[in-house]
């Protein structure tokens, strides 16, 4: 692996499943978040991690979940899929959080219906 | 509220000079990123400006204007590939980017 990985590349769910997003980095970055982009609008902060064990609320958290039980491991969790989450999902990396670049996985892209 | 504004789309003409305006009013500044994103591809890193004035980096520049609330991404001697959305970022007092929902740079021949 070289960067950061996401799975799956595009998934199409039924509203009320549970659907967990997957996200693994191999460049031993402290910070990882999760963005949803939307056509017509800007890349939009779900959560966060700070450093492995500790996560944060972005600017859209309301009906995803995350966990960061390791540094390379970040995955997001849609607990009861609604069409209104049918989006496109990046994760990204940055060594440390603040003004470090973030790197971006390739995405996923999730239809909702 | 925070709002970062691009916009939408631009068009410009192969081994021409475009430049892309971003105005913002965020709650802090901790700099500013431009990233590239071809479409359905990842967004990858272009520059970060965190003083005022320009950074050149090869065809790009990025210019910066802390007091005017505003930057622009200066892209030379335009080429096919660099059709491809443009998003200016503004990391916040929180240390969160806030992101401009991006310029669609068509280039043609």
């Amino acid at each position: 692996i070289a960067g950061i990985t996401q799975a799956p590349t595009s998934q199409i769910l039924a509203a009320g499943r549970r659907m967990t997003l997957r996200c693994t980095q191999d460049m031993r970055h402290n910070a990882m978040y999760w963005y949803r982009q939307d056509l017509g609008l800007g890349l939009r902060l779900i959560h966060y991690s700070n450093t492995a064990g500790t996560t944060g609320k972005g600017e859209v958290p309301d009906g995803y979940s995350v966990s960061r039980a390791n540094t390379d491991d970040f995955p997001l969790t849609l607990a009861s899929a609604v069409p209104s989450q049918t989006s496109v999902y990046f994760c990204a990396s940055s060594g440390l959080a603040g003004t470090d670049t973030q790197y971006f996985g390739p995405g996923t892209r999730l239809t909702v219906l | 509220g925070q709002n970062i504004d691009q916009p939408t789309e631009m068009t410009a003409t192969e081994g021409a000079i475009v430049q892309i305006n971003c105005t913002y009013q965020t709650s802090g500044f901790n700099g500013l990123f431009w990233y590239q994103q071809h479409a359905g591809e990842a967004p990858t890193f272009l520059s970060y400006n965190v003083l005022d004035g320009l950074e050149e980096k090869g065809r790009f520049s990025s210019f910066l204007s802390r007091s005017k609330g505003y930057s622009y991404l200066l892209l030379k001697e335009l080429q096919m590939k660099d059709s491809a959305s443009y998003l200016c970022a503004v990391l916040d007092s929180n240390y969160q980017l806030i992101w401009g929902a991006g310029t669609k740079l068509i280039i043609k021949p």
